[in-house]
C-alpha cells in the first residue's frame, strides 16, 4: 500500500527557509502521479502549496511562487519542500500527498506541525 | 481564484440522522468538485472525486451530487465514527479548498 511519510523540524525561525522530507513507500515517484504538498493553518484553513510531477516537472501555488521550491531524490523515493524567507503566518500542518496532476488527491501522508518562531 | 463556501459551518446531529452538506463554487467549474473527511488529528482522506464518483473503501452511505455551482455531500444515515471536518476542493483552476463544515454530536 502506498505510505507517505513528513519529516523536518518542528520550529523555523522568521526570515529561514523551512525544509520538508515526504518519504514514500509502496510506490515509486518516477512511475507515475504528481507528488503535492499541501499546508492547514491553525483554524483548519487548508492551502495548496505545489507539486511535482513523476515526470520531474513542477507546479505552484501563484501565491507562493516566489518562496516556494519543490525537488526531489528518486535514489530515496523523496520529495522535498523549500519555503524561503517564512513569517509566523507560515505557522501550520504540513501535509505531503499523492495525486493525478491537478486532481483530486487519493493519498496522504500523517503531516507535521511546524511553528515559525524566534 | 476560485473560492469555495461550504454550509452549514458546524452540523449538529444525532447517530441515525441523515445530512447534507452543501458546497459552493464562485464560478463554474463542472464536476471538478472533490470532498474529503478528516477526524480530529489525522490527515484528510478522500471520499467522493468529480462531485459523485465513488472511491474504493469509503463506505457507501457517502454519496455526491451536484454540477457546475452547487455540489452535495449526502451521509445516509450517520455514524459515530462519521464526526469531523468535511472539506470540498476543487481542481477546476489550480486547487482550492473550502473552509470546512464541521459535523458533531447532538
Amino acid at each position: 500500500d502506498v505510505q507517505l511519510q513528513e519529516s523536518g523540524p518542528d520550529l523555523v525561525k522568521p526570515s529561514q527557509s523551512l525544509s520538508l522530507t515526504c518519504t514514500v513507500t509502496g510506490y515509486s515517484i518516477t512511475s507515475g502521479y504528481s507528488w503535492h504538498w499541501i499546508r492547514q493553518f491553525p483554524g483548519n484553513k487548508l492551502e495548496w502549496m505545489g507539486y511535482i510531477h513523476y515526470s520531474g516537472s513542477t507546479n505552484y501555488n501563484p501565491s507562493l511562487k516566489s518562496r516556494i521550491s519543490i525537488t526531489r531524490d528518486t535514489s530515496k523515493n523523496q520529495f522535498f519542500l523549500q519555503l524561503n524567507s517564512v513569517t509566523t503566518e507560515d505557522t501550520a500542518t504540513y501535509y505531503c500527498a499523492r495525486g493525478l496532476g491537478l486532481r483530486d488527491l487519493n493519498y496522504w501522508g500523517q503531516g507535521t506541525s511546524v511553528t515559525v518562531s524566534s | 481564484d476560485i473560492v469555495l463556501t461550504q454550509s452549514p459551518a458546524t452540523l449538529s446531529v444525532t447517530p441515525g440522522d441523515s445530512v447534507s452538506l452543501s458546497c459552493r463554487a464562485s464560478q463554474s467549474i463542472s464536476n471538478n468538485l472533490h470532498w474529503y473527511q478528516q477526524k480530529s488529528h489525522e490527515s484528510p482522506r478522500l471520499l467522493i472525486k468529480y462531485a459523485s464518483q465513488s472511491i474504493s473503501g469509503i463506505p457507501s452511505r457517502f454519496s455526491g451530487s451536484g454540477s457546475g455551482t452547487d455540489f452535495t455531500l449526502s451521509i445516509n444515515s450517520v455514524e459515530t465514527e462519521d464526526f469531523g471536518m468535511y472539506f470540498c476542493q476543487q481542481s477546476n483552476s489550480w486547487l482550492t479548498f473550502g473552509a470546512g463544515t464541521k459535523l458533531e454530536l447532538k
